[in-house]
């Protein structure tokens, strides 16, 4: 499978516990996204990589998140002291960053659906 | 502020009729989009895209029609099949290339009937 993985699937925590979610791109893929989504509701938009600068993060991202992309591959987002709130659907997408139609589409991975108690 | 939006949250289709998903945008800037398809308990997937350069653009059974002039386009999906319910999303993102941030309507739930 060459798509967008994510890991876990699923994440059950209690309320202050950190958390902590992987994200593998598309192998080619420079750009990394993360967005959330809420039930009913379309993605929003969280933060985003190219190779392993963080370029733009949204308002979304208070200080308790924080997203990592070491080597430019596989990334992480860190949620700190969660919060009934932060559940929801974290997903990950890549890109080339090419202009289509060579590139321009983000490709989604599954998901990881967080659900603090 | 900057939006997109869909102008009906569901759609019911017979089988083997056509479907035609509808969204609006606000973003002047606005100068490329995907549609989704997203199942139930799955990330979204990336249907067909289309640059404001071009007013249609033609897929395997979808066809995308982007108006402009109106801030409009819309996802025609051909024979509709029972596999294709699903929640049905249009995003948008200002430069293609260099984008860094989608932003997606809410979504219209396509239901085929039997």
């Amino acid at each position: 499978d060459t798509g967008v993985s994510q890991d876990p699937r699923h994440k059950i925590t209690k309320r202050g516990q950190n958390v902590t979610f992987r994200c593998d791109p598309i192998s080619e893929h420079n750009r990394l996204y993360w967005y959330r989504q809420t039930l009913g509701q379309g993605p929003e938009f969280l933060t985003y990589f190219q190779n392993e600068a963080q370029l733009e993060k949204s308002r979304l991202l208070s200080d308790r998140f924080s997203a990592e992309r070491p080597k430019g591959s596989f990334s992480t987002l860190e949620i700190q002291r969660t919060e009934q709130g932060d559940s929801a659907m974290y997903l990950c997408a890549s890109s080339t960053g090419l202009a289509p139609p060579q590139g321009g589409g983000q490709y989604f991975g599954p998901g990881t659906r967080l659900l603090v108690l | 502020g900057e939006s997109v939006g869909l102008h009906l949250p569901t759609l019911s289709v017979q089988e083997g009729d056509n479907s035609i998903i509808n969204c609006a945008y606000s973003n002047s800037a606005s100068d490329y989009f995907i549609w989704y398809k997203q199942e139930s308990g799955k990330g979204p997937q990336f249907i067909i895209d289309i640059r404001s350069n071009m007013d249609k653009r033609q897929g395997q059974r979808v066809t995308v029609l982007l108006n402009k002039t109106v801030k409009h386009l819309s996802l025609q999906i051909a024979a509709t099949q029972p596999g294709d319910s699903a929640v049905y999303f249009c995003a948008e993102t200002p430069i293609p290339g260099s984008a860094r941030q989608l932003t997606f309507g809410s979504g219209t739930q396509l239901t085929v009937l039997p």
